[in-house]
Parts: C-alpha cells; sequence; structure tokens
C-alpha cells in the first residue's frame, strides 16, 4: 500500500527531554511537511523539505529540528527548548511544491 | 503571507440538508486544498482546485481565484460528513507553503 506512516500514534515524554517523531513516506515524492495542529486551531507548518539533504524552516521552527537523509524519511525532532511541545503533529508530502499535499495519521504528543 | 478567513466556524444541520462553506484568501494563489479533518484527527484530501470546479460526488468546489474565495459545497448531507472542513491555499513568494485557516467545524445532526 501505498501511503505516509507516523509512528508512535501516542507518545507521553517527561519535560526537559528530547522527543523523534517518524514519518515514512512510499509515494517517491520529493517534498515533505511537518505541521503542528492545538486543539480548536488550523495546522502551523514547522519544517519543510524539497529534496533529500535539504530543508527550510517553516512558520514555527524554533524548539524543533529535522533531517532529510533519505527521499523516505523526515524525521522530528522536538527539543527541550520548545516551550509547549503538547500538541499533534502532522507529517505530509507532495509530488514537488506546488502539487496535492497528502497526510500521514498524526502523533498525539503529551508532555507531563 | 497569505491570510486565510473560513466561514462560519461552526454549522449544525440535519442530515439531508446542504451547505456552503466558504474561504476567503488575502493574495494572488496558485495552489489551494480543501480537506475534511475527521475525528481520529486525519487530514481527507476533498479537493486540489487553484481555479475553477470540481464534483465529486455530493461535494463539489469553486474557486475565483481573481476575486480571492473559495467556495465548497456539501449536498444532502450525511452523519459521516461531521468533522473540520479546512481551506490551505498556497503559492505567494514562498512556493512551498500551503496556509491553512482556522476551518469549519461542522455537525450533521441524524
Amino acid at each position: 500500500d501505498g501511503g505516509i506512516t507516523q509512528s508512535p500514534k501516542y507518545l507521553f515524554r517527561k519535560e526537559g527531554q528530547n522527543v523523534t517523531l517518524s514519518c515514512e513516506q512510499n509515494l517517491n515524492h520529493d517534498a515533505m511537511y511537518w505541521y503542528r495542529q492545538d486543539p480548536g486551531q488550523g495546522l502551523r507548518l514547522i519544517y519543510y523539505s524539497q529534496i533529500v539533504n535539504d530543508f527550510q524552516k517553516g512558520d514555527i521552527a524554533e524548539g524543533y529540528s529535522v533531517s532529510r537523509e533519505k527521499k523516505e524519511s523526515f524525521p522530528l525532532t522536538v527539543t527541550s527548548a520548545q516551550k509547549n511541545p503538547t500538541a499533534f503533529y502532522l507529517c505530509a508530502s507532495s509530488m514537488g511544491s506546488l502539487n496535492e499535499q497528502f497526510f500521514g495519521p498524526g502523533t498525539r504528543l503529551t508532555v507531563l | 503571507g497569505i491570510q486565510v478567513e473560513q466561514s462560519p466556524p461552526d454549522l449544525i444541520l440535519q442530515e439531508g440538508a446542504n451547505s456552503t462553506l466558504r474561504c476567503n484568501f488575502s493574495d494572488s494563489v496558485n495552489n489551494l486544498q480543501w480537506f475534511h479533518q475527521n475525528p481520529w484527527g486525519q487530514l481527507i484530501n476533498l479537493f486540489y482546485i487553484p481555479s475553477g470546479t470540481k464534483q465529486n460526488g455530493r461535494l463539489s468546489a469553486t474557486t475565483v481565484a481573481t476575486e480571492r474565495y473559495s467556495l465548497l459545497y456539501i449536498s444532502s448531507s450525511q452523519t459521516t460528513d461531521s468533522g473540520v472542513y479546512f481551506c490551505a491555499p498556497g503559492g505567494d513568494s514562498s512556493a512551498s507553503k500551503i496556509i491553512f485557516g482556522s476551518g469549519t467545524r461542522l455537525s450533521i445532526r441524524p
């Protein structure tokens, strides 16, 4: 099955710990994206990557880091510098930067 | 960047009713998507419609790019249509980005 997978579905961490969220796609898409969603709100862009080994900051990149070593994978690390990390995190991919984006099922992160 | 405004913010309808959701945006676009977010959080692609009109079953969408708005029509609503509908235009100087509105929360009563 072609698609985007995110793991884990739910994640609990203690305050001050870094945590890495996984995003994998087998759609052969060039571009990948990370968004954050807070309750009752729309999605906000954290980071995006248009090609392997290159990525750009989105609107709310502070406290997050990413890597793009493989076309299929775009992991997101939520660092201890992120002041309010509890949120729903969604990964997306598209064929190119102006093409339709498709989303994974999301990871709900709760920091205790 | 592009500003996005969706209306109404909330809509409650009886099963079988029709509805129109509106999305206004502040700048020219070359990319616009409509999504349905189900109760489990999954974003489902409805339309990729930077301009023109498209139809898919009971749903249709129209984007008038020159007037900076898009409309999503839902006919003969079903309870499974409940959820949040997002409009996401893009294509300003930061061409890789789409910007999400705050959504319209639709509740269909049986």
